[in-house]
């Protein structure tokens, strides 16, 4: 039982250019989620999936967009990366209705230059 | 608007030295109040969920604790591999997300 894995684990993107944050639970988890974490300002929420087929926006979702592909898997792009988007980027699951119990994934640095 | 204020932000103990935690919270309808550990360049790791005023829950050298407006995570005989940031968040009644506070980084000196 692996938990919640992203991929990549580490990425250098230069100003302008796109990418897409990998996310995958196998605990059978409805909900999942979309985190940054920046210093000084704790976890922020960025999107998150209630169930399959349904996204909504968090707290910062401006510069990013979200695909929940099927239960397990939650990808977060960017389709035109900024310095402002550099940080840790986290994802997170939950068993039933969004809010519950989050159980997190190990995080994706990104670098923006 | 959902606050949570954690206090202190960074708080440093001799190993064995017992203290608290603490997080402040402004909600309606509280629905749950969690605690998490966070280790260096890791994601946080869930330790506690608490529902209403009164409740406890233990873990080892940790106890997590309840009132109207406050939890407390209590740190009994610490030793050094309890240092981490402890982060605390909230859930509204019929909201979807969490609400977390900044953390506090706890140290415990051998």
């Amino acid at each position: 039982n692996a938990g919640v894995t992203q991929t990549p684990k580490f990425q250098v993107l230069k100003t302008g250019q796109s990418m897409t944050l990998q996310c995958a639970q196998d605990m059978n988890h409805n909900s999942m989620y979309w985190y940054r974490q920046d210093p000084g300002m704790g976890l922020r929420l960025i999107y998150y999936s209630a169930s399959e087929g349904t996204t909504d926006k968090g707290e910062v979702p401006n510069g990013y967009n979200v695909s929940r592909l099927n239960k397990r898997e939650f990808s977060l792009r960017l389709e035109s990366a900024a310095p402002s988007q550099t940080s840790v980027y986290f994802c997170a699951s939950s068993l039933g209705q969004a809010g519950e119990t989050q159980y997190f994934g190990p995080g994706t640095r990104l670098l923006v230059l | 608007e959902d606050q949570v204020t954690q206090s202190p932000e960074a708080l440093r103990l001799q190993e064995g030295e017992s203290s608290s935690l603490n997080c402040s919270y402004t909600v309606s309808g509280l629905r749950g109040l969690f605690w998490y550990r966070q280790d260096p360049g890791k994601g946080p790791e869930f330790l506690f969920t608490l529902y209403s005023a009164g409740e406890e829950k233990e873990k080892e050298r940790l106890k997590a604790t309840l009132t109207k407006k406050e939890s407390f995570l209590h740190i009994t005989a610490p030793k050094p591999e309890d240092s981490a940031t402890y982060l605390c968040a909230l859930r509204r009644g019929g909201a979807q997300k969490l609400v977390f506070g900044q953390g506090t980084r706890l140290t415990i000196n051998p």
